[in-house]
């Protein structure tokens, strides 16, 4: 069956840190793979598109790449501020599909 | 740039009760929206496209006769859970973007919490 896989767990890191957060998906052949960034009670907010020719994509402290041989994704914050704690969820949008389809998302916590 | 609009943000009604959930892009025009619904600490499923002037496309498993969704303008859809119940009680968040693509960014309404009683 087709899954999208993200830590369950939340991850936990002290402020000035990098986070790395892990989307992993079977079964699909993605031909874009986004993430998203939900506070609690609200929607979700676009951060970064990666298209499945491309390796790493940056914009200020993200980073997010994209390993069709592993179907993994990763995405970095670097120096990470308590204002980055949120869950961080990523979607894929298929080939040969209509729609775009979420991971369950991981929660990033950083303490001062 | 690209802002979607959600109304209202929380409802509380009871059992029985038919609720409307108003999705707006403000400045854009959207020719297809999304609709999803998120359960606690799950992801967001997807629940229907929304098309304007034209019938929605629900996925499978969503009944259609329970969410009737109508999309009567190119900045408006809405969403109504008639004959809610408990068990409808979800956060439900709808999206769109310009191009009306769904392979591109989306843009999110801030949801809107319903409870039934």
């Amino acid at each position: 069956s087709q899954k999208i896989e993200q830590n369950s767990e939340a991850l936990n890191i002290q402020e000035g840190k990098t986070a790395t957060l892990t989307c992993n998906y079977t079964n699909y052949s993605p031909a874009y793979l986004q993430w998203y960034r939900q506070d609690p009670g609200r929607g979700p907010v676009f951060l970064l598109l990666i298209r499945e020719n491309e390796k790493e994509k940056r914009k200020e402290r993200l980073k997010v790449t994209f390993d069709t041989t592993l179907k993994q994704s990763l995405f970095h914050i670097t120096a990470s501020q308590p204002a980055d704690s949120a869950t961080y969820l990523c979607a894929l949008a298929p080939a040969g599909y209509s729609t775009l389809t979420f991971g369950k998302g991981t929660m990033l916590l950083v303490s001062p | 740039g690209a802002v979607v609009s959600q109304h209202p943000s929380w409802v509380i009604c009871k059992s029985g009760t038919s609720v409307k959930i108003e999705c707006r892009s403000l400045d854009f025009q959207a020719t297809t929206m999304f609709w999803y619904r998120q359960f606690p600490k799950q992801s967001l499923m997807l629940m229907a496209t929304s098309n304007e002037g034209s019938k929605a496309t629900y996925e499978q498993g969503v009944e259609k006769d329970k969410f009737l969704i109508n999309h009567a303008s190119l900045t408006l859809s809405t969403l109504t859970v008639t004959s809610a119940h408990p068990e409808d009680s979800s956060f439900y968040i709808c999206s769109a973007n310009p191009g009306g693509q769904y392979n591109q960014p989306q843009h999110f309404g801030d949801g809107t919490r319903l409870s039934i009683l």
